[in-house]
């Protein structure tokens, strides 16, 4: 089985300024890994994933993504935050393959303050 | 493409009705998901499919909750009878066999009353 740890329920960031949304699993197995921001009242939608290859991945938004894989991480990053990207952001896992569901972490909030 | 198309957007229903949620996943996909949102649990996998076959529903929470998918453009998660605790947002999600390229329908807001 896998889980998710996204260590902060909220984190405000002053527009401009960078912020780094944290993300943990664990798995005994080698994953896939998601973010997905979700914007009040809407479904969500996929910023970006790691299947395999370069641990750098770079999504929608300007958002990036590192997979650590000895520290069971895979932080989310934008170097310059904007007031429409205060929404709900989520990290989640599934075994390598992806023919399985997903596991997501509870959530974390961004606020982005003017 | 027009994505994952969920049906009602919103429910309001009282207690002991039946509910019954729609879902039409992209074509092709071959896997499809039921998803529950609540502020309490979060994101929670209720059931998948995968090439119209229930492969695991070990989170359908009780036996009130059933779900089906007669073919592979159509699916639905039904609640007999529905109780308060069963408000919540539920997403339904579709993704190709292989390869992680999972896509959220819009959700369905249900309250039960």
């Amino acid at each position: 089985a896998q889980s998710v740890t996204q260590l902060d329920s909220q984190v405000p960031v002053f527009e401009e300024a960078p912020v780094e949304l944290r993300c943990n699993y664990s798995s005994s197995v080698s994953v896939y890994l998601f973010w997905y921001v979700q914007y009040p009242n809407q479904g969500l939608q996929l910023l970006l994933k790691y299947l395999s290859g370069s641990t750098l991945v770079k999504g929608i938004n300007g958002f990036e993504a590192e997979f650590n894989k000895s520290q069971t991480s895979f932080h989310l990053r934008k170097p310059s935050v904007h007031i429409s990207d205060t929404a709900e952001y989520f990290c989640a896992v599934t075994p390598g393959g992806g023919a399985d569901g997903l596991t997501f972490g509870k959530g974390t909030h961004l606020i982005i303050q003017p | 493409d027009a994505g994952v198309i969920q049906s009602p957007r919103h429910e309001v229903t009282e207690m002991g009705q039946e509910v019954t949620l729609r879902c039409k996943p992209i074509s092709g996909h071959n896997s499809l998901f039921w998803y529950r949102q609540t502020m309490m649990r979060g994101l929670e996998l209720l059931i998948y499919f995968n090439n119209n076959v229930p492969i695991d529903d070990s989170g359908m929470p009780e036996d009130r909750f059933s779900a089906k998918m007669p073919n592979a453009s159509f699916s639905t998660l039904k609640i007999q009878p529905s109780e308060p605790r069963d408000s919540a947002v539920y997403f339904c999600a579709s993704s190709p066999r292989r390869g992680g390229g999972y896509t959220f329908g819009s959700g369905t807001r249900l309250t039960v009353v």
